[in-house]
C-alpha cells in the first residue's frame, strides 16, 4: 500500500508568490513523523521542516510552514514569497511503523 | 552542509563487481540510515544502524549488506553488481533510535552516485 502520496509531478510559481505543495500520507499509527525535503538539481536532500503527529500547532520553519490536517491525513508545504533559488524536487516523508517512505517528489520551478 | 560525509562522490563499476560506500554521520548522532535513489523506484529506505546494531531494514536486497563501526561510521556493501543497481545512494543521520516512532528528523550527506556498466 502507499504509505505517502504526492499527486503534483510539477508546479509553476510565480517569483515573490505563495505555493502550495500537497501530500497525503496512509498510516494506522497514532504516533508518527512527516517531514518535507529538498533536493536541487545540484542532488542532495535539503531537510526543511517536521511535523509531529501530536503537535498542535503547524509546524513552520521561516518560508516554509506545514499545513498539516491530521484528520484528512494531509501534510501540505507552504512555500511564501517564492525565490529562484527554490526551483528543485521537494520530498514529502513519512514514518510508519519502523520503516521511512518517501512520497514521488513534485518539480517546483519559480519563474521570474 | 549536513555534517553527514559520504566517499566516494562517484563510483563507476561492471557488472558482477563488488562496491563498499562510506558514510560519516554528524558529530554526534548515533542513528545512520541508507537509501537508494533511482529513476524508476525513487527514494526508498534500505536499512538504519543504532550505535552498531542493525535496528529497522527496508528493501534491501540480499546482495546488499551494511555495518556500523564502533566509531559510528557505516558501510554499505554492493556486491554481484548489476546495471539495475545504478542509483544515488544516500546515508542520512540522527540522534536518536528512530525506533518505532521514527520521528527523528534525517540529514542527508551528498550521496554516492553509482554507475553499473
Amino acid at each position: 500500500a502507499q504509505k505517502i502520496t504526492q499527486t503534483q509531478p510539477g508546479m509553476f510559481v510565480q517569483e515573490k508568490e505563495a505555493v502550495t505543495l500537497d501530500c497525503t500520507y496512509d498510516t494506522s499509527d497514532q504516533s508518527y513523523g512527516l517531514f518535507w525535503y529538498k533536493q536541487p538539481s545540484s542532488g542532495e536532500m535539503i531537510f526543511l521542516i517536521y511535523q509531529g503527529s501530536y503537535d498542535e500547532q503547524n509546524a513552520t520553519e521561516g518560508r516554509y510552514s506545514l499545513n498539516f490536517q491530521k484528520a484528512r491525513k494531509s501534510a501540505n508545504l507552504v512555500i511564501s514569497a517564492s525565490q529562484l533559488g527554490d526551483s528543485a524536487m521537494y520530498f514529502c516523508a513519512t514514518s510508519h511503523g519502523n520503516q521511512f517512505y518517501f512520497g514521488t517528489g513534485t518539480s517546483l520551478t519559480v519563474i521570474p | 552542509d549536513s555534517g553527514v560525509t559520504q566517499t566516494p562522490k562517484h563510483l563507476i563499476t561492471a557488472t558482477g563487481q563488488r562496491v563498499t560506500l562510506r558514510c560519516s554521520p554528524r558529530s554526534g548522532d548515533l542513528s545512520v540510515y541508507w537509501y537508494q535513489q533511482s529513476l524508476d523506484q525513487g527514494l526508498q529506505f534500505l536499512i538504519q544502524y543504532y550505535n552498531g546494531e542493525e535496528r529497522a531494514k527496508g528493501n534491501i536486497l540480499e546482495r546488499f549488506s551494511a555495518q556500523q563501526f564502533p566509531d559510528l561510521h557505516s558501510e554499505l556493501n554492493l556486491s554481484s553488481l548489476e546495471l539495475g543497481d545504478s542509483a544515488l545512494y544516500f546515508c542520512a543521520s540522527s540522534p536518536g533510535t528512530g525506533g518505532l516512532a521514527f520521528t527523528d528528523t534525517q540529514y542527508f550527506g551528498p550521496g554516492t552516485r553509482l554507475t553499473v556498466l
